[in-house]
């Protein structure tokens, strides 16, 4: 069973578009991260929220953590092709020690 | 500041062979993390090395073990393949044990292991 629940899987769109991942879970975690890993590459880290309600912004991604801190969303505003890539979700339970991986949302952004 | 280097990064295998992968962490990090990466499973947590010491370890098979040098270079190990085990492992290292608000893992490019 998966602990966190990655939606849409996939996601094509064209450039210049908006899009938004979730990133959904029925435990609490004392924090969730967000990583992009391109093929041939290992993930890399894009963000680290902490509190529950918390908004951080990334140039043109938004990242919110929720308010009860079991579930978060990446917003992109105005997709373009250097954004296409896997987003991962990551969290660390509340009760837990190691990172636990949604299973991601491959984007592909078209020109 | 190199990054993560894992070698090799890419492995035939057959089934019942075993198989050695190996991971130099960023100068000065110590602790190294493994993870398995599959289309069904996503990326899995197998162990953490710190200070040439197992810290926490995943729910994966005996089959799966490391060691860690004190260079702090790790190994992964894995016994008796499976066709199941066909992945990409990927290894991480920190500065730090854990996984801390102030402890940015930073990945390698893995190791692609096909067993046949």
């Amino acid at each position: 069973t998966q602990l966190l629940e990655q939606s849409p899987q996939f996601l094509s769109i064209q450039e210049g578009e908006n899009l938004t991942v979730y990133c959904n879970s029925s435990s609490v975690f004392s924090s969730l991260q967000w990583y992009r890993q391109e093929p041939g590459e290992g993930p890399v880290l894009l963000v680290t929220v902490v509190t529950g309600g918390e908004v951080k912004k990334l140039k043109r991604l938004t990242f919110q953590f929720g308010d009860a801190r079991k579930d978060s969303s990446l917003h992109i505003t105005a997709a373009q092709p250097g954004d296409t890539g896997l987003y991962l979700c990551a969290g660390v339970l509340d009760s837990g020690y190691a990172l636990n991986f949604g299973k991601g949302t491959s984007l592909l952004v078209t020109p | 500041k190199a990054g993560v280097t894992q070698t090799p990064r890419y492995l035939i295998k057959t089934r019942g062979q075993q198989v050695t992968l190996s991971c130099s962490p960023i100068s000065g990090h110590r602790s190294v993390s493994w993870y398995q990466q599959t289309p069904g499973q996503g990326l899995q947590f197998l162990f953490e090395y710190f200070s040439e010491t197992q810290r926490n370890k995943g729910n994966f098979p005996g089959r799966f073990s490391g060691r860690q040098f004190s260079n702090s270079r790790s190994e992964m190990n894995v016994s008796t393949l499976e066709l199941g085990d066909s992945a990409l492992y990927l290894c991480a290292s920190s500065s730090l044990l854990g996984t801390g608000l102030n402890n940015e893992q930073f990945f390698g490019p893995g190791t692609r292991l096909t067993v046949l």
